[in-house]
């Protein structure tokens, strides 16, 4: 089974403050991507990677950042956190191999920034 | 524009009650069309994909079919442990390894 593991499930920040969230997948996937999810919104895609040390903007780029140094890990940045950044965020990963791109998600992280 | 609607937003069944959620798309150069399963607090947790019109695939009460505008998800005889949100997403050419995700259907069964 394909597991998406996040590094916490609750996560409470000051306003200001530098928040990673860390997102590992242990099915060697070569795409990673980062949602948020807010009531009445849906999924909205943050960012996504294709390769190690790729990244590309989703649709709401503004205040995050990612990195990607190795295959199985996508880290999701904010530099200075808000509130309007509290959010559930979720990782997925898919591998376009035989075309199949079925994301595989992660347990979430609930992220309160107060 | 592409986009993917589904429909209702949310529905009430009685245990037993079959019904089917709907998902319309309108993306050309369609490859795939997943379903998710959402409870509460947590991830998406992969259901189905459909790849090709008059596709069908099932998974105990549940079986997802595909047309060339839209996908249904059957219910049959639900249980209360399906009430969960579902979601549907659509993955076509031009796109990369992107989906479009819809807003989700809240399934609630009571007993």
């Amino acid at each position: 089974d394909v597991k998406v593991t996040q590094s916490s499930r609750y996560l409470v920040k000051r306003t200001g403050e530098k928040v990673f969230l860390e997102c590992v997948q242990d099915m060697d996937h070569e795409n990673m991507f980062w949602y948020r999810q807010d009531p009445g919104l849906g999924l909205r895609l943050i960012y996504f990677s294709y390769d190690v040390k790729m990244k590309e903007k989703g649709d709401i780029p503004e205040g995050y950042s990612v990195s990607r140094e190795k295959k199985e890990r996508f880290s999701l940045i904010l530099e200075s956190a808000s509130t309007n950044q509290t959010s559930m965020y979720l990782c997925a990963s898919s591998s376009p191999e035989g075309h199949l791109y079925e994301q595989y998600f992660g347990p979430g992280t609930r992220l309160t920034v107060t | 524009e592409d986009q993917v609607t589904q429909s209702p937003e949310a529905l009430r069944l009685q245990e037993g009650e079959s019904s089917s959620l709907n998902c319309s798309y309108t993306v050309s150069g369609l490859r795939g069309l997943f379903w998710y399963r959402q409870d509460p607090g947590k991830g998406p947790e992969f259901l189905f994909t459909l790849y090709s019109a008059g596709e069908e695939k099932e998974k105990e009460r549940l079986k997802a079919t595909l047309t060339k505008k839209e996908s249904f998800l059957h219910i049959t005889a639900p249980k209360p442990e399906d009430s969960a949100t579902y979601l549907c997403a659509v993955h076509h050419y031009n796109q990369g390894g992107k989906l479009i995700f819809g807003q989700g259907t809240e399934l609630s069964v009571k007993p």
